[in-house]
Formats: C-alpha cells, sequence, structure tokens
C-alpha cells in the first residue's frame, strides 16, 4: 500500500498570511495526488487534482504543485471560511490512501 | 445540479449487516465511476471500495474485504454497499463519491452514520 504522509498535521495562521501543507507519498504515484478541503460537520471538497489542477470554483488563493513523491498545497492569504482540514490523497493505486490531515487554525 | 444523497445507516449490533444505498441525481450516473469512503469520529478519511462504471471492476480495503460488497444500479442511479459482519471499528460516516478527471473524487453526499454498538 501507498502510505502518504502529511506535514504538519496542524497549523496556526492569520488571515492574509501564506500557508504551505505538504504531502509525501511512500513510493511514486507521478501526479496523481488530489487535494481535499473538509470543514466540521461536512463532507470533504475536492480543491485540486493532478497534483497542480484547481477545481473548477475554487479560489485562485489555491495552488497545488509536485510530482514524484513530494507535493505541497498552498494558501496565499487564508480567509475566514479556509480554516478547515486539508487532506491529500493519492490514485494512483488501489487502496486508494489519505493523509492523515492538516488542521489549519485561525492563530 | 449534482447531488448525491445516502440513506440506510443506523444503530446495529456487532455481527449485524446493514445496507446503504447513494442515490445520484443531475448527472449521467451511469458513466461515472463511484467510491465509497468513511471517517470515523474525529478521525481521518478512508477510503473503502470502488466500482466502475460498468460493475465490471470492484476494489475494497483490506479492512472490509469479505464482509462488505459495492453494486450499483444504473437505471435506478443507485450505488448501495452492503456491509454484513459489521465490527466496532467499522462505526464512522459512510461517503459516496463520483470520480472525475484523473481519479479525482469532485462530488461527495453529506454522509451516513453507522454506528456499531451493542
Amino acid at each position: 500500500d501507498i502510505q502518504m504522509t502529511q506535514s504538519p498535521s496542524s497549523l496556526s495562521a492569520s488571515v492574509g498570511d501564506s500557508v504551505t501543507i505538504t504531502c509525501r507519498a511512500s513510493q511514486t504515484i507521478r501526479n496523481y495526488l488530489n487535494w481535499y478541503q473538509q470543514r466540521p460537520g461536512k463532507a470533504p471538497k475536492l480543491l485540486i487534482y493532478a497534483a497542480s489542477t484547481l477545481q473548477s470554483g475554487v479560489p485562485s488563493r489555491f495552488s497545488g504543485s509536485g510530482s514524484g513523491t513530494d507535493f505541497t498545497l498552498t494558501i496565499t492569504s487564508p480567509q475566514p471560511e479556509d480554516f478547515a482540514t486539508y487532506y491529500c490523497q493519492q490514485s494512483y493505486s488501489t487502496p486508494f490512501t489519505f493523509g492523515q490531515g492538516t488542521k489549519l487554525e485561525i492563530k | 445540479e449534482v447531488q448525491l444523497v445516502e440513506s440506510g445507516g443506523g444503530l446495529v449490533q456487532p455481527g449485524g449487516s446493514l445496507r446503504l444505498s447513494c442515490v445520484d441525481s443531475g448527472f449521467t450516473f451511469s458513466t461515472y465511476s463511484m467510491n465509497w469512503v468513511r471517517q470515523a469520529p474525529g478521525k481521518g478519511l478512508e477510503w473503502v471500495s470502488y466500482i466502475s462504471s460498468s460493475s465490471s471492476t470492484i476494489h475494497y480495503a483490506d479492512s472490509v474485504k469479505g464482509r462488505f460488497t459495492i453494486s450499483r444500479d444504473n437505471a435506478k442511479n443507485s450505488l448501495f454497499l452492503q456491509m454484513n459482519s459489521l465490527r466496532a471499528e467499522d462505526t464512522a460516516v459512510y461517503y459516496c463519491a463520483r470520480e472525475a478527471v484523473a481519479e479525482s473524487w469532485d462530488y461527495w453526499g453529506q454522509g451516513t452514520l453507522v454506528t456499531v454498538s451493542s
């Protein structure tokens, strides 16, 4: 199974800061890496697919990069609604696996 | 508008069974692969099962293999998860999710809670 390791597990930031979350795969997954946002009590929401492609309707302050085993999600100037938990997920092979999540909190 | 609505969750005793349903609207259900994903209380996301658009390809997580069965009825725009021999560790919110480009999951249902407890 491909293990996905996210860091940090939690992060405090102020509105307007820039934040970066990293995700590392235990083996190459090419660019089969997706990022999801989950607000409390809600279903996950797709933000970025194929490592760097912004899902339709997602604000451009979200961006993704990376390939192979190392990936990043960057939120430029997070807004109040962005404080949530973020998950990376590999869709390269089954079992599809997620990172453990990064909780972004307001400082 | 694309909408996925799960149902069938509830309280069940260990060793019992439940059948979850996910009804889809607003898109051509028969052309999309679908997945079940679960989330235990206070925990992260765990993929459970995958089914291709024609049901020709099915995959399961090791944690549910042999106990859960995924299926679909394209004529009724419905996805199912038959869960047998339930254990306490199966307690979770179960989501259905539509597979889109690059095998990402672009639409999710609101989730249905399954609680396995005596």
